[in-house]
């Protein structure tokens, strides 16, 4: 059964900072682009960014409100991605999901429960 | 970056009756190396992630109820609901991953008439 489970999250005034992980499990990790999206209170779905499989390069793509502040990561041997988010606004806060990309790193076949972010002076 | 249109914001359904949801894309998702239209339906229900309905624009994830369908191609996708369940009442959002920045339409929220 394909698990993704993140945490990490929590409240945190502006300008700092957080380690989010999303511990993977049920699936071949290792072959597996993974990907962040958030969720303000009350609002839509927003890409926050993905990281390719080692084979692929491991390179990320970050949207542009993150870029520059985010930065995603991977451990093959814990099969856990992780979310280093710096520099926090407030409009950052709001609940962080974990995919899994489809084969070719496309849509998002299965998704994690979210960890919530919260910042807040 | 791709712009995502989804029309309605809001949509009230009888029990049993068709629900249709519609999303335009800034940019043709329609690939022509492989012919595939690189678009994804979801539906989130209220404390849940997303989950995957649709993907390619109308291929139904294992597990999907046959009366959930996609269809469109190019800029203009639809998303039907044959006849209205209970169990449907939730936000349906498109996303498109024919390129970088992924986006995603804004939403339409489905309740029961």
């Amino acid at each position: 059964e394909v698990q993704l489970v993140e945490s990490g999250g929590g409240l945190v005034k502006p300008g700092g900072s957080l380690r989010l992980s999303c511990a993977a499990s049920g699936f071949p990790f290792t072959n597996a682009w993974m990907s962040w999206v958030r969720q303000a209170p009350g609002k839509g779905l927003e890409w926050v960014g993905r990281i390719k499989s080692k084979k692929d390069g491991e390179t990320t793509d970050y949207a542009g409100p993150v870029k520059g502040r985010f930065t995603i990561s991977r451990d093959d041997s814990k099969n856990t991605v992780y979310l280093q988010v710096n520099g926090l606004k407030t409009e950052d806060t709001g609940m962080y999901f974990c995919m899994r990309g489809a084969p070719g790193g496309t849509y998002y076949d299965y998704w994690g429960q979210g960890t919530q972010v919260i910042v807040s002076s | 970056d791709i712009v995502m249109t989804q029309s309605p914001d809001s949509l009230a359904v009888s029990l049993g009756e068709r629900a249709t949801f519609n999303c335009k894309s800034g940019q043709s998702l329609l690939h022509s190396s492989n012919n595939n239209n690189y678009l994804a339906w979801y539906q989130q229900k209220p404390g849940q992630p997303p989950k995957l309905l649709i993907s390619w624009a109308s291929s139904r994830e294992s597990g999907v109820p046959d009366r959930f369908s996609g269809s469109g191609s190019g800029t203009d996708f639809t998303l039907t609901i044959s006849s209205l369940q209970a169990e449907d009442v939730a936000v349906y959002y498109c996303q498109q991953y024919y390129s970088t920045p992924i986006t995603f339409g804004q939403g339409t929220r489905l309740e029961i008439k």
